[in-house]
């Protein structure tokens, strides 16, 4: 099955300053790859996602680049603010066409943005 | 106020005896899922659900067991048989695209269940 690894476990990072955290999964099958994030004692939120017809996506302040031959992807925090302070998880979907999305996540990353 | 809701948030139970968990969503979502949280973990998939009376297991099945007899309810029992219950659990739904497909899980809030 699939297996997805993400590191680091841990950032901190300056306000103002970029965050980068990076996952690579196994299954060269999976073709959608979301990016959640988990405030403390909450469920977690998708923030951004990318489809494996595409390299890049961009939102705001957040982006996903995506490489398919090298089977990993990350994503990317610009001018961090304390309120991006949060756990980040990353999730590849290994499910067959049609049928429901089983996502198989990474262990996640806490990130700390520093005032 | 649509969205998906747990209850209760925070659950305690004895050694032995089996709980259940509540999900309900009002999104209209087709596919709802069950999903495990450990400190430290990424989560895990218990089952999921993409049509009601249907459900499939998923990575971690064994010791629990759900029931999909209205759209928008999901409900996950674990059972006095699961080794080590205390987790917390997460509920997610996703939408099924006219062109196939589920589009993206949206999660609750989640119930931290504690057996003593």
């Amino acid at each position: 099955g699939e297996n997805v690894e993400q590191h680091p476990s841990t950032l901190s990072v300056q306000e103002g300053d970029s965050a980068v955290i990076k996952c690579t999964y196994s299954d060269s099958a999976s073709n959608y790859f979301p990016w959640y994030k988990q405030e403390l004692g909450k469920g977690p939120q998708l923030i951004i996602d990318i489809r494996s017809n595409v390299g890049e996506k961009k939102d705001q302040r957040i982006a996903v680049t995506l490489n398919k031959t090298a089977k990993h992807f990350s994503l990317h925090i610009t001018e961090t603010q304390p309120e991006d302070s949060a756990v980040y998880f990353c999730a590849a979907n290994r499910a067959p066409s049609g049928s429901a999305r089983q996502l198989t996540f990474g262990s996640g990353t806490q990130l700390t943005v520093l005032p | 106020d649509g969205g998906i809701t747990q209850s209760p948030k925070y659950l305690f139970r004895k050694e032995g005896q089996n709980v259940t968990l509540s999900c309900e969503q009002n999104l209209n979502h087709d596919a709802m899922y069950w999903y495990r949280q450990d400190p430290g973990q990424g989560l895990r998939l218990i089952y999921y659900s993409q049509i009601v009376n249907d459900f499939q297991k998923g990575d971690i099945a064994e010791g629990y067991s759900v029931s999909r007899e209205k759209k928008e309810s999901f409900p996950l029992t674990v059972t006095s048989a699961q080794k080590n219950p205390t987790a917390f659990y997460l509920c997610a739904s996703s939408v099924r695209l006219i062109a196939g497909g589920y589009n993206e899980q949206f999660f609750g809030p989640g119930t931290r269940l504690t057996v003593l």
